[in-house]
Protein backbone atom coordinates (compact mmCIF):
# COMPACT_ATOMS: atom_id res chain seq x y z
CA UNK A 1 0.00 0.00 0.00
CA UNK A 2 1.48 3.42 -0.89
CA UNK A 3 1.54 5.37 2.35
CA UNK A 4 2.71 8.46 3.72
CA UNK A 5 2.84 8.37 7.62
CA UNK A 6 3.65 11.52 9.95
CA UNK A 7 5.25 11.29 13.19
CA UNK A 8 2.91 12.63 16.23
CA UNK A 9 1.23 15.74 17.39
CA UNK A 10 3.70 17.75 19.47
CA UNK A 11 3.27 20.71 22.42
CA UNK A 12 6.23 23.21 22.43
CA UNK A 13 7.22 26.15 23.84
CA UNK A 14 8.34 29.68 21.88
CA UNK A 15 11.67 29.47 20.74
CA UNK A 16 12.20 26.05 20.89
CA UNK A 17 13.35 23.83 17.64
CA UNK A 18 10.83 21.10 16.11
CA UNK A 19 11.48 18.57 13.45
CA UNK A 20 8.03 16.78 12.48
CA UNK A 21 8.87 13.51 9.58
CA UNK A 22 6.73 12.08 6.84
CA UNK A 23 7.69 8.30 6.08
CA UNK A 24 6.57 6.81 2.59
CA UNK A 25 6.13 3.55 1.89
CA UNK A 26 4.80 1.25 -0.97
CA UNK A 27 6.29 3.22 -3.48
CA UNK A 28 9.91 4.52 -5.17
CA UNK A 29 10.87 7.34 -2.55
CA UNK A 30 13.08 8.91 -4.43
CA UNK A 31 11.06 9.79 -7.76
CA UNK A 32 8.71 11.63 -6.26
CA UNK A 33 8.29 15.02 -4.83
CA UNK A 34 7.11 15.74 -1.22
CA UNK A 35 4.97 18.90 -0.44
CA UNK A 36 4.10 20.06 2.41
CA UNK A 37 1.17 22.00 3.97
CA UNK A 38 0.39 23.90 7.06
CA UNK A 39 -3.39 24.56 7.76
CA UNK A 40 -3.73 26.79 10.79
CA UNK A 41 -7.03 26.81 13.30
CA UNK A 42 -9.76 27.99 11.06
CA UNK A 43 -8.24 28.61 7.63
CA UNK A 44 -7.55 26.86 4.59
CA UNK A 45 -4.44 25.04 3.47
CA UNK A 46 -1.26 26.78 2.66
CA UNK A 47 1.46 25.55 0.80
CA UNK A 48 5.39 25.52 2.47
CA UNK A 49 7.21 24.11 0.16
CA UNK A 50 8.35 21.05 -2.08
CA UNK A 51 11.17 18.30 -1.56
CA UNK A 52 12.67 15.98 -4.74
CA UNK A 53 14.12 13.19 -2.57
CA UNK A 54 16.18 12.18 -5.04
CA UNK A 55 18.76 14.77 -5.48
CA UNK A 56 17.37 16.58 -2.27
CA UNK A 57 16.27 19.58 -4.77
CA UNK A 58 13.61 22.07 -2.98
CA UNK A 59 11.10 24.66 -3.25
CA UNK A 60 9.92 26.88 -0.86
CA UNK A 61 7.16 29.63 -0.36
CA UNK A 62 8.04 32.81 -0.89
CA UNK A 63 6.11 33.66 2.26
CA UNK A 64 7.68 31.09 4.47
CA UNK A 65 11.24 31.07 3.05
CA UNK A 66 13.49 30.85 6.20
CA UNK A 67 11.54 30.15 8.80
CA UNK A 68 11.32 27.03 8.04
CA UNK A 69 13.27 24.39 6.75
CA UNK A 70 12.52 21.17 4.47
CA UNK A 71 14.79 18.31 3.73
CA UNK A 72 14.52 14.42 3.09
CA UNK A 73 16.75 11.43 4.13
CA UNK A 74 15.98 8.85 1.01
CA UNK A 75 18.00 6.29 2.77
CA UNK A 76 15.27 6.01 5.11
CA UNK A 77 12.15 7.22 3.56
CA UNK A 78 11.90 10.17 4.96
CA UNK A 79 11.26 14.30 4.39
CA UNK A 80 11.70 16.64 7.37
CA UNK A 81 9.82 20.11 8.27
CA UNK A 82 11.75 21.90 10.63
CA UNK A 83 11.72 24.70 12.71
CA UNK A 84 14.38 26.45 14.72
CA UNK A 85 12.70 28.61 16.60
CA UNK A 86 8.85 28.61 16.94
CA UNK A 87 6.27 30.84 17.47
CA UNK A 88 2.96 30.80 18.96
CA UNK A 89 1.92 31.78 15.10
CA UNK A 90 3.19 28.25 14.10
CA UNK A 91 0.52 26.43 15.57
CA UNK A 92 -1.79 24.17 13.14
CA UNK A 93 -2.21 21.33 11.76
CA UNK A 94 1.06 20.26 9.04
CA UNK A 95 0.18 17.42 6.27
CA UNK A 96 2.82 16.39 4.35
CA UNK A 97 1.95 14.78 0.57
CA UNK A 98 3.04 12.89 -2.32
CA UNK A 99 3.13 14.38 -6.07
CA UNK A 100 1.78 12.26 -8.37
CA UNK A 101 4.47 11.32 -11.47
CA UNK A 102 1.77 12.34 -14.52
CA UNK A 103 0.72 15.24 -13.22
CA UNK A 104 1.89 17.74 -10.00
CA UNK A 105 -1.36 17.11 -7.87
CA UNK A 106 -0.67 16.06 -4.37
CA UNK A 107 -1.95 12.64 -5.01
CA UNK A 108 -0.89 10.44 -1.35
CA UNK A 109 -1.33 12.52 1.83
CA UNK A 110 -0.50 12.11 5.12
CA UNK A 111 -2.76 11.86 8.30
CA UNK A 112 -1.14 15.33 9.36
CA UNK A 113 0.59 16.37 12.59
CA UNK A 114 -0.95 18.76 14.96
CA UNK A 115 1.66 21.61 15.85
CA UNK A 116 0.95 23.43 19.54
CA UNK A 117 2.97 26.25 20.47
CA UNK A 118 2.11 27.83 23.86
CA UNK A 119 4.12 29.27 26.77
CA UNK B 1 0.55 35.07 -3.45
CA UNK B 2 -2.93 34.81 -2.36
CA UNK B 3 -5.12 32.17 -1.31
CA UNK B 4 -7.52 30.98 -4.43
CA UNK B 5 -11.27 32.09 -3.16
CA UNK B 6 -14.04 29.78 -2.62
CA UNK B 7 -17.30 29.69 -0.80
CA UNK B 8 -17.32 28.91 2.85
CA UNK B 9 -20.22 26.74 1.75
CA UNK B 10 -22.67 25.06 -0.86
CA UNK B 11 -25.48 23.00 -0.31
CA UNK B 12 -27.97 20.49 -2.24
CA UNK B 13 -30.75 18.75 -1.66
CA UNK B 14 -30.03 14.52 -2.88
CA UNK B 15 -29.92 13.88 -6.20
CA UNK B 16 -29.22 17.77 -6.88
CA UNK B 17 -25.94 19.43 -8.39
CA UNK B 18 -23.87 21.40 -6.50
CA UNK B 19 -21.06 23.45 -8.00
CA UNK B 20 -17.70 24.69 -6.07
CA UNK B 21 -15.83 27.79 -8.10
CA UNK B 22 -12.02 28.14 -6.95
CA UNK B 23 -11.37 31.76 -8.31
CA UNK B 24 -7.66 32.84 -8.27
CA UNK B 25 -5.66 34.83 -11.35
CA UNK B 26 -3.67 34.92 -14.36
CA UNK B 27 -0.74 33.83 -12.19
CA UNK B 28 -2.04 30.94 -10.94
CA UNK B 29 -5.38 29.05 -12.37
CA UNK B 30 -5.56 31.51 -15.77
CA UNK B 31 -1.82 30.77 -16.28
CA UNK B 32 -1.74 27.09 -15.89
CA UNK B 33 -4.00 23.79 -16.76
CA UNK B 34 -3.05 22.50 -13.91
CA UNK B 35 -5.71 22.45 -11.19
CA UNK B 36 -6.57 19.80 -8.81
CA UNK B 37 -9.43 18.91 -6.28
CA UNK B 38 -9.58 17.68 -3.00
CA UNK B 39 -12.23 15.80 -1.13
CA UNK B 40 -11.44 16.57 3.44
CA UNK B 41 -13.02 14.71 6.00
CA UNK B 42 -11.74 16.32 8.73
CA UNK B 43 -9.16 14.58 10.92
CA UNK B 44 -8.70 11.94 7.85
CA UNK B 45 -5.88 12.69 5.28
CA UNK B 46 -7.38 14.59 1.88
CA UNK B 47 -8.46 12.97 -1.14
CA UNK B 48 -7.26 13.64 -4.50
CA UNK B 49 -10.80 13.91 -6.23
CA UNK B 50 -9.85 16.24 -9.83
CA UNK B 51 -6.47 16.53 -11.05
CA UNK B 52 -5.06 18.85 -14.79
CA UNK B 53 -8.42 20.74 -14.67
CA UNK B 54 -10.99 17.71 -15.04
CA UNK B 55 -9.56 14.68 -15.00
CA UNK B 56 -10.54 11.85 -12.29
CA UNK B 57 -8.07 9.38 -10.42
CA UNK B 58 -8.92 5.83 -10.59
CA UNK B 59 -11.59 5.48 -8.31
CA UNK B 60 -12.96 8.55 -7.64
CA UNK B 61 -16.81 8.56 -8.83
CA UNK B 62 -17.86 9.99 -12.24
CA UNK B 63 -20.22 12.15 -10.28
CA UNK B 64 -17.67 14.55 -9.77
CA UNK B 65 -15.93 16.81 -12.62
CA UNK B 66 -14.24 19.36 -12.84
CA UNK B 67 -13.87 23.06 -15.09
CA UNK B 68 -11.94 25.82 -15.71
CA UNK B 69 -12.98 28.99 -17.52
CA UNK B 70 -10.37 32.14 -16.84
CA UNK B 71 -9.10 32.55 -13.23
CA UNK B 72 -12.00 30.42 -11.82
CA UNK B 73 -11.80 26.46 -11.46
CA UNK B 74 -14.66 24.67 -10.95
CA UNK B 75 -15.82 21.37 -9.16
CA UNK B 76 -19.33 19.89 -10.09
CA UNK B 77 -20.90 17.21 -7.98
CA UNK B 78 -23.78 16.12 -9.70
CA UNK B 79 -26.18 13.41 -8.44
CA UNK B 80 -25.82 14.49 -4.57
CA UNK B 81 -24.89 11.71 -2.13
CA UNK B 82 -24.94 12.20 1.61
CA UNK B 83 -21.29 10.96 1.93
CA UNK B 84 -20.35 13.80 -0.04
CA UNK B 85 -20.68 15.92 3.15
CA UNK B 86 -17.88 17.41 4.00
CA UNK B 87 -15.27 19.81 2.64
CA UNK B 88 -14.03 20.35 -0.55
CA UNK B 89 -10.73 22.25 -1.33
CA UNK B 90 -8.63 23.78 -4.73
CA UNK B 91 -5.01 24.12 -5.59
CA UNK B 92 -3.35 25.18 -8.40
CA UNK B 93 0.64 25.66 -9.81
CA UNK B 94 1.17 28.90 -9.48
CA UNK B 95 4.71 29.13 -11.61
CA UNK B 96 7.84 28.85 -10.14
CA UNK B 97 7.72 25.72 -8.76
CA UNK B 98 5.14 27.07 -6.17
CA UNK B 99 1.36 26.01 -5.36
CA UNK B 100 -1.78 28.11 -4.12
CA UNK B 101 -4.48 26.46 -2.09
CA UNK B 102 -8.09 27.56 -1.95
CA UNK B 103 -9.55 28.69 1.36
CA UNK B 104 -12.00 25.31 2.12
CA UNK B 105 -15.45 25.11 0.96
CA UNK B 106 -18.42 22.78 3.48
CA UNK B 107 -20.89 20.97 0.75
CA UNK B 108 -23.85 20.36 3.01
CA UNK B 109 -26.79 18.13 2.05
CA UNK B 110 -29.92 18.83 2.70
Amino acid sequence: EVQLVQSGGEVKKPGESLQISCKGSGYSFNTYWIGWMRQMPGKGLEWMGIIYPGDYDTRYSPSLQGQVTISADKSIRTAYLQWSSLKASDTGMYYCARQGSSSDAFDIWGQGAVVTVSS
Amino acid sequence: QSALTQPPSVSGSPGQSVTIPCTGTSSDIGGYKSVSWYQHHPGKAPKLMIYDVNKRPSGVPDRFSGSKSGNTASLTISGLQAEDETDYFCCSYAGNYTYVFGTTTKVTVL
